[in-house]
């Protein structure tokens, strides 16, 4: 168990639709990362947030968004849904020391119809 | 802006045989290094990192891998497999100090009995 904790695991709905998906990181992790799998494009880096600010961001489309609250909670919001956006998406969390280690949660699996 | 290019997309090998998985990253600045390993329906967790010291690093279940700045490459070795090390391995990179990690496309390790 990592610690990092995604819901939900999965989730199904159709093109069109608007989701959310939540992360708590670890307790005492300040920084949160959203990551997207899938079959043809891999693991992309989407974007980063620091105390509640972005950081760093990576491949995001504009259709899709993010935040992290005071408690340290992110959610990504994902838009106007596409067949291609059907994939697994990752939060991890790094400690405090900035070394570079991700800590992953289970992903939620997103499947659009 | 760093690259991570993992030369093998699939790599079967018997069990108790050795196993090198190959990992080339390119980048202007000091890096950490890492390797992810990701097993069926789980997440992403941390097999082993370099961040300074010896280019030489373990993990705790026998895979080790070699810094080489001059090569730019993070191969990742294993002297005798086993059915359970059956994975998607990852090489990372990310700058010292930063806040973006960047995977490679991964390498599935398929050990046969």
């Amino acid at each position: 168990d990592s610690g990092v904790t995604q819901t939900p695991k999965h989730l199904i709905t159709a093109t069109g639709q608007r989701v959310t998906l939540r992360c708590s990181p670890r307790s005492g992790d300040l920084s949160v990362y959203w990551y997207q799998q899938s079959l043809d494009q891999g693991l992309q880096f989407l974007i980063q947030y620091y105390n509640g600010e972005e950081r760093a961001k990576g491949n995001i489309l504009e259709r899709f968004s993010a935040q992290q609250f005071p408690d340290l909670h992110s959610e990504l919001n994902l838009s106007s849904l596409e067949l291609g956006d059907s994939a697994l998406y990752f939060c991890a969390s790094m400690a405090g020391s900035n070394t570079g280690e991700l800590f992953f949660g289970e992903g939620s699996r997103l499947t659009v119809l | 802006a760093q690259s991570v290019t993992q030369l093998d997309s699939q790599v079967p090998v018997f069990e108790e045989a050795p196993v090198e998985l190959r990992c080339n990253y390119s980048s202007s600045v000091s890096v950490y290094l890492f390797w992810y390993v990701q097993y069926p329906n789980q997440g992403l967790q941390l097999l082993l990192k370099y961040l300074s010291g010896s280019t030489l690093v373990e993990s705790i279940n026998g895979f080790e891998a070699e810094f080489n700045k001059s090569q730019t490459s993070f191969h990742l070795r294993k002297p005798s497999v086993h059915i359970s090390d059956t994975a998607e391995y990852f090489c990372a990179v990310s700058e010292t100090g930063g806040f973006k990690t960047i995977f490679g496309a991964g390498t599935r390790l398929f050990v046969k009995a």
